[in-house]
Order: structure tokens, then C-alpha cells, then sequence
């Protein structure tokens, strides 16, 4: 069983719809979450964390963590095609070190 | 300010080379970390250094080795080139050790 393990997608929405992307871990101690946005041929770009079991807000993003589900997801409001990206989900399993997803490919269309 | 810079961000080798990457984190983050992208995959933890000491090693052989200056800049090493090094080579700063982590544009290297 992979650690963190997402679908590869790709997940197309259309313009001003939501998006759902998904996120399962093993280690159950692992306390952080993280979202992060890769363009292609880009760096990954922190979009997200969260700690707590619940959800978390910014802007157009929420997080959503349930540790007894082991899940993570981020909720993405009003798509633009300008979100089309990877997702890369993480969880920070001790000292920093992030064991990454292979990521959610996001194909938002006009 | 100033986020995460590397150097250089595109190099070729071949195989049995070496070679340096350079970090320098945001200005304030004391800890550098190290991650590995292969097309496809999601970034994979090399290393993470926190005021100068190694706090973290990544399942990868001794050909990586790294190290934190007292600037807090970064450098990561590896000798013998193999042809599976190719990847984008990641460095990301925090200002703790368990802040979130900021990345830097990468270093993508090609061994032929």
C-alpha cells in the first residue's frame, strides 16, 4: 500500500463548477496535510494545510481532514481554467519529511 | 522578497559525473530540504537540514550527499551519475522544522 496515494485523473470540471480532489494516507500518526498546485514544467506551490480533524477555508480552497478515515481532500469553488494544474497532496510523517502523492491532474474547461 | 532560489536550473551530464546544486532558502527559514521529482511522480524526500545539522534522510544511495552553510544556503551533491538521476531536484525552506515548506523553481537535470 502506497502512503499517500490520490487518483492520477485527470478529473475535468467545467468553468464555475466544483472541484473534489482526494487524498488517502497509511500513518495514522502523521499530524500535517498539505495541498500543493504544480503547473507543468513548474515547482510545486503551497496551496493548503491543515492539522485538525474539519475543514479549512481559504478563498476559493477548503481542506478537509478526517484522521479516523485517514483522508484528506481539497474542494475547489467556482473552477477556473486557470486552476488546471496538478494536485499534489503530502503529509508530513516527522522532521519535515513530506511523503508526496503522485498527484491529481485538474482539467478545468471553458 | 526573495523566495527560494537554485542553481542552475537546467544542466546536462553524463553518466559517471558529478554534480552540484545550489539552494539558498527564504530569508528568516533555517531549515533547507531536498526532494527528487521524477516525470510523473510526486517530489521525494532526499534530505533536510536544520541549522546546519542533517535532521532527515531519504531512502536514496550514498552517491547524495548534502549540507547547510552558515548562511542557511544548501548544497546537494551527487557522484556517479546514473541515467535514473534525471529529475527535477527540488529544494524547499521553512522557517522551522515543522513549518510548511516553500519550494524553489528546481534544478532539472538530464544525464545522457
Amino acid at each position: 500500500q502506497k502512503e499517500v496515494e490520490q487518483n492520477s485523473g485527470p478529473l475535468s470540471v467545467p468553468e464555475g463548477a466544483i472541484a473534489s480532489l482526494n487524498c488517502t494516507y497509511s500513518d495514522r500518526g502523521s499530524q500535517s496535510f498539505f495541498w500543493y498546485r504544480q503547473y507543468s514544467g513548474k515547482s510545486p506551490e503551497l496551496i493548503m494545510f491543515i492539522y485538525s480533524n474539519g475543514d479549512k477555508e481559504d478563498g476559493r480552497f477548503t481542506a478537509q481532514l478526517n484522521k479516523a478515515s485517514q483522508y484528506v481532500s481539497l474542494l475547489i469553488r467556482d473552477s477556473q481554467p486557470s486552476d488546471s494544474a496538478t494536485y499534489l497532496c503530502a503529509v508530513n510523517t516527522g522532521f519535515q519529511k513530506l511523503v508526496f502523492g503522485t498527484g491529481t491532474r485538474l482539467l478545468v474547461s471553458p | 522578497d526573495a523566495g527560494v532560489t537554485q542553481s542552475p536550473t537546467h544542466l546536462i551530464k553524463t553518466r559517471g559525473q558529478h554534480v552540484t546544486l545550489r539552494c539558498s532558502p527564504i530569508s528568516g527559514h533555517k531549515s533547507v530540504s531536498w526532494y527528487q521529482q521524477v516525470l510523473g511522480q510526486g517530489p521525494q524526500f532526499i534530505f533536510q537540514y536544520y541549522e546546519k545539522e542533517e535532521r532527515g534522510r531519504g531512502n536514496f544511495p550514498d552517491r547524495f550527499s548534502a549540507r547547510q552553510f552558515p548562511n542557511y544556503s544548501s548544497e546537494l551533491n551527487v557522484n556517479a551519475l546514473l541515467l535514473g538521476d534525471s529529475a527535477l531536484y527540488l529544494c524547499a525552506s521553512s522557517f522551522v522544522v515543522t513549518g510548511e515548506l516553500f519550494f524553489g523553481e528546481g534544478s532539472r537535470l538530464t544525464v545522457l
